[in-house]
This record gives C-alpha cells, structure tokens and sequence, in this order.
C-alpha cells in the first residue's frame, strides 16, 4: 500500500499563476485534510472533507478551493497564487472509526514558493 | 496564548538518555495525539491519547486530563530519534473538528 501520496514534492509559482496540488489515499479512508506548515507556527487546518463529495473549511481557508469528486483523492487548487501562500502543505487521511480509533496519516510534503 | 504549548522548543540529549517533551493545552479536549517529523519532512503518527497512558518500543505517551497535560518519554534513546516532536489536541468530538498543534520539539540525539 501506498498510504497518502502528495503530487507534486516541489512547485516555483509566479504570484498569479494557479495550480493543484493532488492528495490520493489507497486506505478507503472517509476523512482527509489539508494542512500548512510555516516556520515557528503549528499545522493550520486549510480545509478537509468528511466523505465523498463534501468539503469543509479549516481555519485558514482564503485563497484555496478543493474538491472530492472520488473517495481516494482530495485536490486542493490555488486559483492565484500570492506570496504569503509560500509554505509547506500536508495532506493527511484519517479512519472514520471514532475517536478512539482514530489515527492520521499523512503525505510527505509539497514544498511551494510563491516569487 | 497558543491553544497548545510546548516545551521545551529545543532539546539536546546524549545517547542513553530518558527524554520527556511536555504538551499543555487550555481547553476541554476529547483526544490528543503525538507525531514525530523526520527531518526530511515526513510526519508520522505516534499515538493517540483520550485518557491514561500508552507505550510502543521505547516511547511512552502519558496525559493528565484535569491537568490539561500530555508528555512524551523516549527511554534509552538513540540518534536515530532526532526529530520534531509535535502535540495536537482535538477540540471537538467528531473526526471532523479541527485538530489544533503545537508548534513541535526540536530533539537533537547525539552520539
């Protein structure tokens, strides 16, 4: 199994430029998230998805858009990219199995610099 | 005040050493967890705490519920452990609330 896998590892925009970044998960999982990762703050939530066909937004959530057309994939788009959207995004996937049995598993990473 | 502290923000340790990374937190929570970020940039989930204690090999992953306190322990540790450790604590009491995180434990384990 593959677990979660971010395409791409590595992205330059120029500020304007839109792009898509896609999350896929072979584990049937029904929940997936999308987080930023910038120096000296936590993981913020961007948005998530509780199943198919639904999407939800997290607490920073201005200036992306995502969709969950299929179960197993999660696209997380810029329509204009800006500078302050320079960061590190994780996707993660978690099973719907309760909170005791919740456990989270997440991508390796997309590096993304905004110029 | 960040929702989730911890401590402390860096840490070195020699070999063989007992380490504990401590996770406070300043709201009711229905679970926590604890994930560890190689330094490549992967993270990976250690444990998921709602109550008392758990252990895997040689990490150990405690909470104190009235307290609003979690720590990690690594026993014996080893080089191999240096990473960011990083707490995050769910507010609400579905799999959809948000998880709020810490802003990680930098751990050096020298040889």
């Amino acid at each position: 199994n593959a677990g979660v896998t971010q395409t791409p590892k590595f992205r330059v925009l120029k500020t304007g430029q839109s792009m898509t970044l896609l999350c896929a998960q072979d584990m049937n999982h029904e929940y997936m998230y999308w987080y930023r990762q910038d120096p000296g703050m936590g993981l913020r939530l961007i948005h998530y998805s509780v199943g198919e066909g639904t999407t939800a937004k997290g607490e920073v959530p201005d200036g992306y858009n995502v969709s969950r057309l299929k179960k197993q994939n999660f696209l997380l788009g810029l329509e204009s990219a800006a500078p302050s959207q320079t960061s590190v995004y994780f996707c993660a996937s978690s099973y719907q199995g309760g909170l005791k049995r919740e456990k989270l598993f997440f991508g390796s990473g997309t590096q993304l610099s905004v110029l | 005040k960040n929702e989730v502290e911890q401590s402390p923000q860096n840490l070195t340790a020699q070999e063989g050493e007992f380490i504990t990374i401590n996770c406070s937190y300043s709201v009711g929570i229905s679970a926590l967890h604890w994930l560890q970020q190689h330094p490549g940039g992967g993270i990976v989930s250690l444990f998921m705490l709602s109550s008392g204690k758990k252990k895997h090999g040689r990490l150990i992953a405690t909470i104190n519920i009235q307290e609003k306190h979690s720590s990690l322990h690594i026993t014996a540790s080893h080089p191999r452990d240096s990473a960011v450790y990083i707490c995050a604590v769910r507010l609400g009491f579905t799999s959809g609330s948000r998880l709020t995180f810490g802003e990680g434990t930098q751990l050096t384990v020298n040889p």
